[in-house]
């Protein structure tokens, strides 16, 4: 089973601030999915990466895919506080198609 | 539209107790998933049904657990007896399949979780 290591596993921020965080595996990955989870809910996809060097964006957050499918990144410009939450990386494992596995995540706080 | 509706939203109940916890997924999605989260671990995948037949259940920890789905619009976890280790947060999801087969990338809807603390 695939790990996925995700970091920080915190980060607490002011609003307008830029940040950056990461997900990274010893193994290649077949496709990448980021999700954000906010208190007492449960997580919500964001995107799915699937290329090598893919970069997509939404709004004011842009996903990256490392070119060796390894690893990836989620970077938010001038964060809200509504973007606070859980945000977590998922990959398929075990060749399944419908078995996510998940990174432990990054709790990220905006302060207002 | 409704999301992924679980119940209860909390749960507490005292060692070697009965819990059942319920899920009713998006209508017209075909498959769905039971998951658990907690701090150590993070998301696992429990079991997951495809047409209301269990397809996966290799998460499911230990025979104390057991998971249903009598119909396309419900579902039940059930833990038999409760141990204080099964606090966690349960969530459930569902997805629509097509006749391919799971895709890579095929969006799974969470429900809001159960939170379940065993004493």
């Amino acid at each position: 089973t695939q790990l996925l290591e995700q970091s920080p596993q915190f980060l607490s921020i002011q609003e307008g601030e830029n940040l950056t965080v990461y997900c990274n595996s010893s193994s290649v990955f077949s496709s990448l999915q980021w999700y954000r989870q906010e208190p007492g809910e449960g997580p919500v996809l964001l995107v799915t990466v699937v290329t090598g060097g893919e970069v997509k964006k939404l709004k004011r957050l842009t996903f990256q895919f490392g070119d060796a499918r390894k690893d990836s990144s989620l970077h938010i410009t001038a964060a809200q506080p509504g973007d606070t939450g859980l945000y977590l990386c998922a990959e398929n494992s075990g060749g399944s198609n419908y078995k996510l596995t998940f990174g432990k995540g990054t709790l990220l706080t905006v302060n207002p | 539209d409704a999301g992924v509706i679980q119940s209860p939203r909390h749960e507490v109940t005292e060692m070697g107790q009965e819990v059942t916890l319920r899920c009713k997924p998006i209508s017209g999605h075909n498959s769905l998933f039971w998951y658990r989260q907690t701090m150590m671990r993070g998301l696992e995948l429990l079991i997951y049904f495809n047409n209301n037949v269990p397809i996966d259940d290799s998460g499911m920890p230990e025979d104390r657990f057991s998971a249903k789905m009598p119909n396309a619009s419900f579902s039940t976890l059930k833990i038999q007896p409760s141990e204080p280790r099964d606090s966690a947060v349960y969530f459930c999801a569902s997805s629509f399949t097509g006749l391919a087969g799971v895709t890579k990338g095929d969006t799974q809807y969470f429900g809001p979780g159960t939170r379940l603390t065993v004493l």
